[in-house]
């Protein structure tokens, strides 16, 4: 069963850009996946923050882009901020009706 | 405004079946496929299953296959997710999810808290 890969933490300063990656064990990441990504923080709801790879959900900062790079999707925050520690999930779409959820990335802002 | 709102928590015992409610508003309940996420104390997220509440029609992730049903009711715009034959593992946060025609999730419920113990 191919498992979807993410970092499982990563850190940024204040101001500073990170990007999360989102990848497969078997194969590269395309824009067929339909990749999305998803903000938790503890005993909330996730949020939508990308859908289609690279389109922003409703009211969420230019801050927030999406992409392909090299055989991953990735996640780029610019000018991160305090509020921006979360968990970070990515989730496929592997055809045939199913998705597969990232194990997810804790991002810590410090 | 657009939104999803879940049924309240349940306690079962191991081996009982638990239904979990999703009701939809402000928007056409036929028009936009339903997706079922699980999330386990501590743990990730896991897409649980997918309706069509329009025909009905399901497809669901190999680990839940055999054990979960989901229907709708589109008189009442809502939908369902049976999970049976339940264990201690599947104690979790259960969450419906809307998704836009994107392939993804745009409108998520409150989650509903399912707890497995004897």
């Amino acid at each position: 069963q191919t498992v979807v890969t993410q970092e499982p933490s990563f850190s940024v300063s204040p101001g500073g850009t990170v990007t999360l990656t989102c990848g497969l064990s078997s194969g590269s990441v395309s824009t067929s996946y339909y990749p999305s990504w998803y903000q938790q923080t503890p005993g909330q709801a996730p949020r939508t923050l990308i859908y289609s790879t690279d389109t922003r959900s409703s009211g969420v900062p230019d801050r927030f882009s999406g992409s392909i790079l090299g055989n991953k999707a990735a996640l780029t925050i610019t000018g991160a901020q305090a509020d921006d520690e979360s968990d970070y999930y990515c989730v496929l779409y592997m055809g045939s009706g199913i998705w597969v959820f990232g194990g997810g990335t804790k991002l810590t802002v410090l | 405004q657009v939104q999803v709102m879940q049924s309240g928590a349940e306690v079962k015992k191991p081996g009982a079946s638990v239904k979990v409610s999703c009701k939809a508003s402000g928007y056409t309940f036929t028009d936009y496929y339903m997706h079922w996420v699980r999330q386990a104390p501590g743990q990730g997220l896991e897409w649980v299953g997918r309706i069509n509440p329009n025909s009905g029609g399901t497809s669901s992730a190999q680990n839940f296959q055999g054990r979960v049903t989901m229907t709708r009711d589109t008189s009442i715009s809502t939908a369902y997710m049976e999970l049976s034959r339940l264990t201690s593992d599947d104690t979790a946060v259960y969450y419906c999810a809307r998704d836009p025609g994107s392939d993804a999730f745009d409108i998520w419920g409150q989650g509903t808290v399912v707890t497995v113990s004897a």
